[in-house]
C-alpha cells in the first residue's frame, strides 16, 4: 500500500469555522490531489499539486485554499466552512516520471453544521 | 452532463457469475483508471491502460480508445468482489474525470 494518510479521519465542525484538513505521504511522489465525493456524482478534484509550492484549480475550487510547502504535505483548508462542504475528502499522489495511476489516501468525513 | 459515463449503476450477481462493468466517455483520454472502493470507502487502484487488455487475477480490463470506451470484467465472482467500481479517464494534462461508479452485489 502506498504510504498515503489523511488526518483528521472524522470532523464535525460549525458554519463559518475554518478546517484545515492534512495529506501526508511517505513516497516522495510529486503529484497530489484533493477531490470531494458526494453521492450522485463522480470524485471532483478540488485543487492538484505538481510540486511543492506548485498549485493549481479543479473544478469545484470555490471556497477551498491548499497549501504544499513540503513535497510529504498538502494541506486543504476551508476559510468559513458552509453545509455545502460537507462530503468526503481523499487524497490521491502520483508518482509522475510518465506514471500516471493515483493511490488514495483513506478519506476524511468533514460535517459541517 | 458527465464527461465519464458507467454502466449499468447498480448490478447484482450470483456468486461465480462472469461480471462486466462499462465505461464510456465523451472526451478525449490518453488512459483509464480503474478503481475499487470498498464497503468501508477505501479507494484502491486496479488498473491503469492506455491500450488494449490487462489482466490481474480473475480482474480483466479492456479499453478501445477509438470508441472511447472500456470495460471490467470479473470472472467467477465472489461475495469478496461486492463493492463500488470507478473509472478514471485521465486528459493531456495532469487531471482525471470520474464516472459515478458502479455498485456491484455478490450474493452467495
Amino acid at each position: 500500500d502506498a504510504g498515503i494518510t489523511q488526518s483528521p479521519r472524522h470532523k464535525v465542525t460549525e458554519t463559518g469555522t475554518p478546517v484545515t484538513l492534512r495529506c501526508h505521504q511517505t513516497e516522495n511522489h510529486r503529484y497530489m490531489y484533493w477531490y470531494r465525493q458526494d453521492p450522485g456524482h463522480g470524485l471532483r478534484l478540488i485543487h492538484y499539486s505538481y510540486g511543492v509550492k506548485d498549485t493549481d484549480k479543479g473544478e469545484v475550487s470555490d471556497g477551498y485554499s491548499v497549501s504544499r510547502s513540503k513535497t510529504e504535505d498538502f494541506l486543504l483548508t476551508l476559510e468559513s466552512a458552509t453545509s455545502s462542504q460537507t462530503s468526503v475528502y481523499f487524497c490521491a499522489i502520483r508518482e509522475g516520471k510518465g506514471s500516471y495511476e493515483q493511490y488514495f489516501g483513506p478519506g476524511t468525513r468533514l460535517t459541517v453544521t | 452532463k458527465n464527461e465519464v459515463e458507467q454502466s449499468p449503476q447498480n448490478l447484482t450477481a450470483q456468486e461465480g457469475e462472469f461480471i462486466t462493468i462499462n465505461c464510456s466517455y465523451s472526451v478525449g483520454i490518453s488512459a483509464l483508471h480503474w478503481l475499487q472502493q470498498h464497503p468501508g470507502g477505501g479507494i484502491v487502484s486496479l488498473f491503469m491502460l492506455s491500450s488494449g487488455k490487462k489482466k490481474h487475477g480473475r480482474l480483466i480490463a479492456t479499453i478501445n480508445i477509438q470508441e472511447k470506451h472500456s470495460s471490467l470484467h470479473i470472472t467467477a465472482s465472489h461475495p469478496r468482489d461486492s463493492a463500488v467500481y470507478i473509472c478514471a479517464g485521465r486528459n493531456t494534462g495532469n487531471q482525471f474525470y470520474f464516472g459515478t461508479g458502479t455498485s456491484l452485489t455478490v450474493i452467495p
